[in-house]
Parts: C-alpha cells; sequence; structure tokens
C-alpha cells in the first residue's frame, strides 16, 4: 500500500503568489514525522520543513509552511511569496517510529512545480 | 563545513558488471543511509549503517551490500548488473540522538547507467 501519496504531478504558479503542494500519508504508527524535501534539477535533496506526529502548531520555516491535518492524515506544503529559484521537484516523506531506532524516509512520487515570470 | 560528498558523480556500467559508489557524511554525523532514485519516481531506502553495521534494509536483493569504515564514510556495492539499476543514488548522513526532529542531509547522487 502507497505511504505517501502526491496526487499532482506538476503545478503552475505565478511569482509572488502563494501555492500548496499536496501530501497524504497513511501510517498506522502513533509516531513518526513528516518531512518536505526540494530536488532542483542537480539532484541533491535540500530539506525544508519537518513536522512532528505530536507537534500541536504547524511548522514553519521561512516561506515555507506545513498544514497538518492529522485527522485526514495530510501534511501539505505551502509556500508563499514564490520566486523563480523555487521552480524544482518537491517530494513529500515520511518517517515511522521515534528518535534513531526508525531512521528510514519513505518518499512520495512527488510534484512538479514551475514558477512563471 | 564539507556538507555530504559522493563520488562518482556520473558512471556508466555495462550489464552483470559490479560497481561501488562511495560515499561522505557531513561531520559529525555517524550515520549514513542510501537511497535509489529511478526517473520520474520518489527516493527508495535500500540500507542504513551504523557503527559500521547495517542496522535497516529495505526491499532491494542481496546484489546491494554496502560497507561502513570506522570514519563513518560509506560504500555501496552493486553486482550483476541489471538494467533496471540505472538510476540515481543518493546519500544521506545523519545524527539522530534521541531527538525525532533530526534531518537527513543528502548528497548529490551517483547518476549510473546500466547500458
Amino acid at each position: 500500500a502507497q505511504k505517501i501519496t502526491q496526487t499532482q504531478p506538476g503545478m503552475f504558479v505565478q511569482e509572488k503568489e502563494a501555492v500548496t503542494l499536496d501530501c497524504t500519508y497513511d501510517t498506522s504508527d502513533q509516531s513518526y514525522g513528516l518531512f518536505w524535501y526540494k530536488q532542483p534539477s542537480s539532484g541533491e535533496m535540500i530539506f525544508l520543513i519537518y513536522q512532528g506526529s505530536y507537534d500541536e502548531q504547524n511548522a514553519t520555516e521561512g516561506r515555507y509552511s506545513l498544514n497538518f491535518q492529522k485527522a485526514r492524515k495530510s501534511a501539505n506544503l505551502v509556500i508563499s511569496a514564490s520566486q523563480l529559484g523555487d521552480s524544482a521537484m518537491y517530494f513529500c516523506a515520511m518517517r515511522e517510529g521515534y528518535g534513531g531506532s526508525q531512521g528510514n524516509l519513505i518518499f512520495g512520487k512527488g510534484t512538479k512545480l514551475s514558477v512563471k515570470p | 563545513d564539507a556538507g555530504v560528498t559522493q563520488s562518482p558523480t556520473h558512471l556508466i556500467k555495462t550489464r552483470g558488471q559490479q560497481v561501488t559508489l562511495r560515499c561522505s557524511p557531513k561531520s559529525g554525523h555517524d550515520t549514513v543511509s542510501w537511497y535509489q532514485q529511478a526517473l520520474g519516481q520518489g527516493p527508495q531506502f535500500i540500507f542504513q549503517y551504523y557503527e559500521e553495521e547495517e542496522r535497516q534494509r529495505g526491499n532491494f536483493p542481496d546484489r546491494f551490500s554496502g560497507h561502513q569504515f570506522p570514519n563513518y564514510s560509506s560504500e555501496l556495492n552493486v553486482n550483476a548488473l541489471l538494467l533496471g539499476d540505472s538510476a540515481l543514488y543518493l546519500c544521506a548522513s545523519s545524527f539522530p540522538g534521541t531527538s525525532d526532529s533530526y534531518e537527513q542531509y543528502f548528497g548529490p547522487g551517483t547518476r549510473l547507467t546500466v547500458t
């Protein structure tokens, strides 16, 4: 069963506007972490933001915020004031378990974001 | 402070051959994870090394093996290469400690092409 679902293969956004990238997840664990990574064409995965399953407040990191709806098992990424440099693939990922004992990330298939000038 | 480094950047091999990919973790990190990313897909977890031992393994055949050295650097070996092994291989390092929010720092990857 697919554990991370990203339903938007590609998205377009106008420069300076906000955009939401969707992510839903499936787990039976009570403890888990949710991550968003950005992958430019160079290939390197760049960490953007993290949300723990027990965190009551939505995570924010600069222009990035994570809209965490636990009951719906969704963890959407919101990018405010889009910039041309935001054009890239974006991956949602989950780590089940807590702490260092469960290390691997489970990734979705990604969303390709294109920012138009 | 150097981040995660991987070598080589690109590699072309023939079906049936063997390949070794290398990774040096970010300074201070003791855990190395390897991922395979096929074209158009998200990365898939291969295995993770900690204290020179394989701690976790994903759904990959025994043709995929690894090693971690005392300096925490790591190698990924793939034997009897198949065309389907063509992918971007990503190495990630971390220092989990007891924190749940630790992130994995990824290297730039090695692009392997099997012909």
